[in-house]
């Protein structure tokens, strides 16, 4: 039973911003989004997350609708290595499982 | 940041064997690690959460016997594919959380590929 809704694919040009949306509209009011991102053959990376208000740190953005239904993860100059599957995950942090549930993500794509 | 190593990165084994995988948290101390596969052009799946000191608990369908799982430090975790066979063939990554309690965060590590012949 999937949580999040992202688009499989995107492509973004050097240097431009990529936005990456993510849906996730029966959100419970204790999970958090958050966003990691896999590079080929290697392990996910973590990227950012936030509750409900916006994020921003070195790699990223995260923008979180009022509603927090959903939710947009912004680099803001990508880069030929942000090529990458991006995953739009939400978690409750609350409770022990702690889980990961990943989701099919977004391949972004970033060309010359 | 936080990091997370396996070891091997890649190994190749004959049908039959077992083969031990590593999961250490170089930088910080893990209470709960977890391991995941992850099959060519497909997600990743969670096989198991791992405890230190307790046992591991498995998702559905992942048979505990055959994946075995040690987390005897908050360091190191260990998987074992016991009597490996062909369809055993992936990519095995496991994460770590660290033990500070307002930390949810899961950290990667680089992930094992394991090919079974």
């Amino acid at each position: 039973d999937a949580k999040t809704t992202q688009p499989p694919s995107m492509d973004c040009a050097e240097g431009r911003a990529a936005n990456l949306p993510c849906n996730h509209s029966t959100i419970s009011g204790n999970e958090y989004v958050y966003w990691y991102r896999q590079i080929h053959s290697q392990g996910p990376q973590y990227i950012i997350h936030g509750l409900k208000n916006n994020e921003t740190n070195e790699m990223a953005s995260l923008i979180i609708t009022e509603d927090r239904k959903s939710s947009t993860l912004i680099l803001p100059h990508a880069t030929l290595r942000d090529t990458a599957v991006y995953y739009c995950i939400v978690r409750d942090h609350t409770g022990t499982a702690s889980k990961l549930t990943f989701g099919t993500g977004t391949r972004l794509q970033v060309t010359l | 940041g936080a990091v997370v190593s396996q070891h091997p990165s890649r190994v190749i084994c004959k049908s039959g064997t077992s083969v031990k995988i590593e999961c250490r948290s170089l930088d910080f101390q893990a209470t709960t690690m977890f391991w995941y596969r992850q099959f060519p052009k497909k997600s990743l799946m969670l096989m198991a959460t791992s405890n230190e000191g307790s046992k591991a608990t498995y998702e559905q369908g992942v048979e505990k016997d055959k994946f075995l799982i040690n987390h005897a430090s908050l360091t190191l975790s260990t998987l074992t594919v016991t009597s490996a066979h062909p369809e055993d063939s992936s990519f095995y990554i496991c994460s770590a959380r660290p033990a500070i309690s307002y930390q949810e965060t899961q950290y990667f590590g680089p992930g094992t590929r394991l090919l079974v012949l």
